[in-house]
């Protein structure tokens, strides 16, 4: 089965309204990263992460390693922040693990 | 800082040709990934550089595909005798490469196209 499992695959929200994303992991995960590529293709990196929580702006993220998860909060919710979520874990060594994506659709 | 360069942009090549894709790091960072995105498959590691060092090509079809990085500032992949399931987006990445998982900055990619 897959280690890293997003959820939801796909989502559509309302501008300003807000959203979670989640991971869940059947590996040891030690380390979690968030990326978002939007529509011309390009993953830009919005958090690195260790146990615990970040947050950026809009965006808060948590990695919880007991219970294998991790998710990305969205707030207030922009027609910029469209495109597809990955999450990935690596567990203990330089490899990355991705998810398959959730692909967020914000409208006006 | 430029960020990470990969050029081209897209590749159009006919069936049974060869396709070089180029990446050049951010400077000063010592770790370059390439990873393959397609729609079914998703992101899929190919192979790892670290201090222009093979670590890991588990990922890399083991005919056709071919890593090398002949020094710090780029990484070519090339493949030979194109196929149609060949193409794909081929994404490369870069982290500082003091070890262990790190920050990865991806490039834009190179959009593979075999006719």
């Amino acid at each position: 089965g897959d280690k890293v499992k997003q959820s939801p695959s796909a989502l559509s929200l309302q501008e300003g309204t807000n959203s979670a994303l989640r991971c869940n992991f059947s590996i040891a995960a030690t380390t979690v990263q968030w990326f978002l590529q939007n529509p011309r293709g390009s993953l830009m990196n919005l958090f690195y992460l260790v146990p615990g929580t970040k947050e950026n702006g809009r965006l808060k993220s948590a990695f919880d390693s007991k219970e294998s998860y991790s998710t990305l909060h969205i707030r207030d919710a922009q027609l910029e922040d469209s495109g597809t979520y990955f999450c990935a874990a690596a567990s203990g060594s330089w490899q990355l693990i991705f998810g398959s994506g959730t692909q967020l659709t914000v409208m006006p | 800082n430029a960020g990470v360069i990969q050029t081209p942009r897209h590749k159009v090549t006919g069936k049974g040709q060869e396709a070089t894709l180029w990446c050049e790091p951010i400077s000063g960072h010592s770790a370059v990934f390439w990873y393959r995105q397609t729609i079914v498959q998703g992101l899929e590691f190919l192979t790892y550089f670290r201090n222009q060092a093979p670590i890991d090509d588990s990922g890399m079809p083991k005919e056709r595909f071919s890593a090398q990085m002949p020094n710090q500032s780029h990484s070519t992949l090339k493949i030979q005798s194109t196929q149609p399931q060949d193409s794909a987006v081929y994404l490369c990445a870069s982290s500082l490469g003091t070890g262990g998982a790190e920050t990865l900055y991806f490039g834009s990619g190179t959009r593979l196209t075999v006719l």
